[in-house]
C-alpha cells in the first residue's frame, strides 16, 4: 500500500527564513509525485509534479526536488502569504489506484514577520 | 479559480438523514475524484469515474455512492449519516493522469 509521511507536522519560520519540508514515500511504481498548497478552508492549489528521481521544480519562492524515496520543497527567504498547508501526495502505478493520489497528512507553515 | 465547481458550499444536516453533494469537472476532464477531508484523517481517496465508469475506489464507506452522469458531472450521496461524516468534502477533476485540480470543497456538518 502506498504511504506518504511528511515532516514536520508544523513549522514557524520568520520572515526571510529559508527552510525546506520533507515528504517520505513507499509505492509500488511511482507515476507522479505532487505538491499542493492549501489555506484553511479552500480546496488545495497545485504547485508542482515530479515525476523521477533527480527532477527539480520552481516556482517563485518554492523548488521542489525528487529522490527515489522522498521529495523535499524548499522554500527560500518566505513571506508571510506563504502560511498555508503544504500537502503531498503521490500517484501510482498500482492496478486498482487509476488516477488518484494518495496525500500526505501536510505541514502546516506559519511566517512570521 | 480551478474551474471545478461543487455545490452546496455548506450544509447542515442530522443524524440518520441523506445528502447529496454535486461537482461539475473542468471543461474537457474526463476524470472526477472524490475526497474526504477531516481534521483527524487528512485527505482520503472515496472514490474516482473516468467518463461515466468507476475507476478506483478508495476508503468509501457502504453508505456512501457515487455516479459519473453522460455530461460529466458528478454526485457523491451520503446516507444514513453520523456524526463522523462531518467533514469537508472535495471533488477533483483531471484529464488522464495529467494534473489533478480541487474544487473548494463542501463542508457537511452532521448534528
Amino acid at each position: 500500500e502506498d504511504q506518504v509521511t511528511q515532516s514536520p507536522e508544523a513549522l514557524r519560520l520568520q520572515e526571510g527564513e529559508s527552510s525546506s519540508l520533507n515528504c517520505s514515500y513507499t509505492v509500488s511504481g511511482l507515476r507522479g509525485l505532487f505538491w499542493y498548497r492549501q489555506d484553511p478552508g479552500k480546496g488545495p492549489e497545485f504547485l508542482f509534479t515530479l515525476y523521477s528521481a533527480g527532477e527539480e521544480k520552481e516556482k517563485e519562492r518554492l523548488k521542489a526536488t525528487l529522490t527515489k524515496k522522498e521529495s523535499f520543497l524548499h522554500i527560500t527567504a518566505p513571506k508571510p502569504e506563504d502560511s498555508a498547508t503544504y500537502l503531498c501526495a503521490v500517484q501510482g502505478f498500482g492496478r486498482n489506484s487509476g488516477y488518484a493520489l494518495n496525500f500526505g497528512k501536510g505541514t502546516s507553515l506559519l511566517v512570521t514577520p | 479559480d480551478s474551474g471545478v465547481t461543487q455545490t452546496p458550499k455548506h450544509l447542515i444536516t442530522a443524524t440518520g438523514q441523506r445528502v447529496t453533494l454535486r461537482c461539475s469537472p473542468r471543461s474537457g476532464d474526463l476524470s472526477v475524484y472524490w475526497y474526504q477531508q477531516s481534521l483527524d484523517q487528512g485527505l482520503q481517496f472515496l472514490i474516482q469515474y473516468y467518463n461515466g465508469e468507476e475507476r478506483a475506489k478508495g476508503n468509501i464507506l457502504e453508505r456512501f455512492s457515487a455516479q459519473q452522469f453522460p455530461d460529466l458531472h458528478s454526485e457523491l450521496n451520503l446516507s444514513s449519516l453520523e456524526l463522523g461524516d462531518s467533514a469537508l468534502y472535495f471533488c477533483a477533476s483531471s484529464v488522464e493522469e495529467n494534473t489533478i485540480y480541487f474544487g473548494e470543497g463542501s463542508w457537511l456538518t452532521v448534528v
